[in-house]
């Protein structure tokens, strides 16, 4: 069974602090999704990383994905009450079209 | 854009009564997929579709059934609910291999 461990699971910080969550596995796959959720709603993409090394960036986030393509961290600067959500990442083993999906890290962000 | 649209929103079932719930997608996407979603779980796939007329299962598929007559439409059925199957469900759907997913708006589900 291929899994994705998040780390943390809860993070609780004041507006303007750093923070990375880490989604870690032993398996290889060929592409990490990062979803954020809200209550109420379903997930909603973030960003794809395909390729070994790959960093992105929007705004705030950084994503990367790790060299052996087994594990992506997201990196969160000057965290905002707006960033408060469920984040959750997935990973497409061997394009077989599933995501499997890791167990989500709750952020809240307070003012 | 509608995206994906899930109906009903909320429900509340007997032990022992059957639903479906319904989900359908306007973006001509090949893939569908239903999942669960319970706390400190992640999401779950239960089913999944490759196509209309094609059905295969996911990671929870004991007490479930899907049906796929139209490529944008996917139900899930629960013919003999239980409480073990209250939980938020999740519809998406996806263009093939592994690409990104867009969800619909979930259906809270509880089971007395």
């Amino acid at each position: 069974t291929q899994l994705l461990e998040q780390s943390p699971q809860f993070l609780s910080i004041q507006e303007g602090e750093n923070l990375t969550v880490y989604c870690n596995s032993s398996s290889v796959f060929s592409s990490l999704q990062w979803y954020r959720q809200e209550p109420g709603e379903g997930p909603v993409l973030l960003v794809t990383v395909v390729t070994g090394g790959e960093v992105k960036k929007l705004k705030r986030l950084t994503f990367q994905f790790g060299d052996a393509r087994k594990d992506s961290s997201l990196h969160i600067t000057a965290a905002q009450p707006g960033d408060t959500g469920l984040y959750l990442c997935a990973g497409a083993p061997s394009n077989t079209g599933k995501l499997i999906f890791g167990q989500g890290t709750t952020l809240q962000v307070k003012p | 854009n509608a995206g994906v649209t899930q109906t009903p929103k909320f429900r509340v079932l007997k032990t022992g009564q059957s639903m479906t719930l319904l989900c359908a997608q306007d973006m001509n996407h090949e893939y569908m997929y239903w999942y669960r979603q319970d706390p400190g779980m992640g999401l779950r796939l239960i089913h999944y579709s490759v196509g209309e007329g094609t059905t295969a299962k996911g990671e929870v598929p004991d007490g479930y059934n899907v049906s796929r007559l139209k490529k944008q439409n996917f139900l899930l059925g629960l013919e003999s609910a239980a409480p073990s199957q209250t939980s938020v469900y999740f519809c998406a759907s996806s263009y093939p291999i592994g690409q990104p997913q867009h969800f619909g708006d979930g259906t809270r589900l509880s089971i007395l």
